[in-house]
């Protein structure tokens, strides 16, 4: 079956413990990227990539860091998470190089205390 | 600064009655304009990509439209399923990222 997952799926931490999110994908896709989504502002991407080794800031990249080092995973890290991370995060992939259509995972649920 | 604006925020119908979901944006350069369906505790579902004015397509009972300023997402003869929150996002040219709306939160009242 096709699909995007990520792990974990519901996260509680601390001010600055790192942790990572981790996003895998079945499809082959080139493109991959992460979103968080809030109350009253929508979907904001974070990162994306278009290849392997070729990853570039969305709106809000501050404080996050991810790699690509395969095609298939694109995991996103948090340093030193603070409150105002907390948030629900989504990770996509779509096939080429553009956002055509993206397929979302289940969706990570974090809350740094 | 790319925009995205969707209304109304939430909406309300009789199953069977149709309307219609609006999504304008402001940007330089339209790429493409994308909907997707979201369901509550899940990912967004992709539905339609619209590339240029004029332009439709249909899936079921949903059709997107797309002007030079806006889309609209029509919904024709509701049913309960058809409940869940739409989001329309655009991407311009010369860059990958995509800007999403806050999206609209449809309930089909049986």
């Amino acid at each position: 079956e096709a699909q995007v997952t990520q792990n974990p799926r519901y996260l509680i931490t601390v001010t600055g413990k790192k942790l990572t999110v981790t996003c895998s994908q079945n499809m082959n896709h080139e493109y991959m990227s992460w979103y968080r989504q809030d109350p009253g502002l929508g979907l904001r991407q974070i990162y994306y990539s278009m290849n392997v080794e070729v990853t570039d800031k969305g709106d809000v990249p501050e404080g996050y860091k991810v790699s690509r080092k395969e095609k298939r995973n694109f995991p996103l890290i948090l340093e030193s998470p603070s409150p105002n991370q907390t948030s629900l995060y989504f990770c996509a992939s779509s096939s080429g190089t553009t956002n055509n259509e993206q397929f979302f995972g289940p969706g990570t649920r974090l809350t740094v205390l | 600064e790319d925009q995205v604006t969707q209304s109304p925020e939430a909406l309300r119908l009789q199953e069977g009655e149709s309307s219609s979901l609006n999504c304008s944006y402001t940007v330089s350069g339209l790429r493409g304009l994308f909907w997707y369906r979201q369901d509550p505790g899940k990912g967004p579902e992709f539905l339609f990509t619209l590339y240029s004015a004029g332009e439709e397509k249909e899936k079921e009972r949903l059709k997107a439209t797309l002007t030079k300023k806006e889309s609209f997402l029509h919904i024709t003869a509701p049913k309960p399923e058809d409940s869940a929150t739409y989001l329309c996002a655009v991407q311009v040219f010369g860059n990958e990222k995509l800007t999403f709306g806050t999206g609209t939160r449809l309930t089909i009242i049986p």
